[in-house]
């Protein structure tokens, strides 16, 4: 089946600095990934859309400039925390579409700010 | 707006025992409908899915039927194992791709 990785896994970092996650679709081609934000015990929200080629669409609510995400290829997307702070800390998962409608999900990365 | 809404976790269960876990939904058009599983310690993975009325999806010895009439994709198991514990997602698809989550339930399935 089709595969999505996430990369790092776990990141613990300081306050103000910024962290970049990885998400990578590895046996298909993607034209559009999502990036979720799930608390402890919470169900998974929405933070935006990442379109290949072009800007991503965020979900209302969530800093464009604080999340900046970049669909550089049908393979990669990236999150950028940027100057984080322990409210951001979190565990954001990425997950990729086919054209069949469904989504495969990435494994997750616990980010921990200090 | 649209929304998933799902019974309440914990649920706690013994080895072999009959599984619902109820999901509503409101929505405009007609979504596809999803049941996602997490697994502790890993990420979501897809279980079944429907994508018209009445619809019945099945994996794993799970199985969701898409009810329209009363907006429902209730998740089903005539016998669970203990492997079976893990947090279970249903979701709907709306346009553009993008997926609403209910706020997940909680399986513990006890030998």
């Amino acid at each position: 089946g089709a595969v999505v990785s996430q990369h790092p896994s776990r990141v613990i970092c300081k306050s103000g600095t910024s962290v970049k996650i990885e998400c990578r679709s590895l046996d298909f081609q993607a034209t559009t990934m999502f990036w979720y934000r799930q608390f402890p015990k919470k169900s998974l929200m929405l933070m935006a859309t990442s379109n290949e080629g072009s800007k991503a669409t965020y979900e209302q609510g969530v800093e464009k400039d604080k999340f900046l995400i970049n669909h550089a290829s049908l393979t990669l997307s990236t999150l950028t925390v940027t100057s984080a702070h322990p409210e951001d800390s979190s565990f954001y998962i990425c997950s990729a579409g086919l054209a069949s409608d469904t989504q495969y999900f990435g494994p997750g990365t616990r980010l921990t700010v200090l | 707006g649209d929304s998933v809404t799902q019974m309440e976790g914990p649920v706690t269960l013994s080895e072999e025992a009959f599984l619902t876990i109820n999901c509503t939904y409101t929505a405009t058009g007609y979504p596809s409908l999803f049941w996602y599983v997490q697994y502790p310690g890993e990420g979501l993975q897809l279980l079944l899915k429907a994508t018209k009325a009445d619809d019945k999806g099945s994996n794993k010895g799970f199985e969701a039927t898409y009810r329209k009439e009363t907006t429902s994709f209730h998740l089903e198991k005539g016998s669970v194992q203990v492997s079976d514990s893990a947090v279970y997602f249903c979701a709907l698809r709306v346009q553009g791709g993008k997926l609403i989550f209910g706020q997940g339930t909680e399986l513990s399935v006890k030998p």
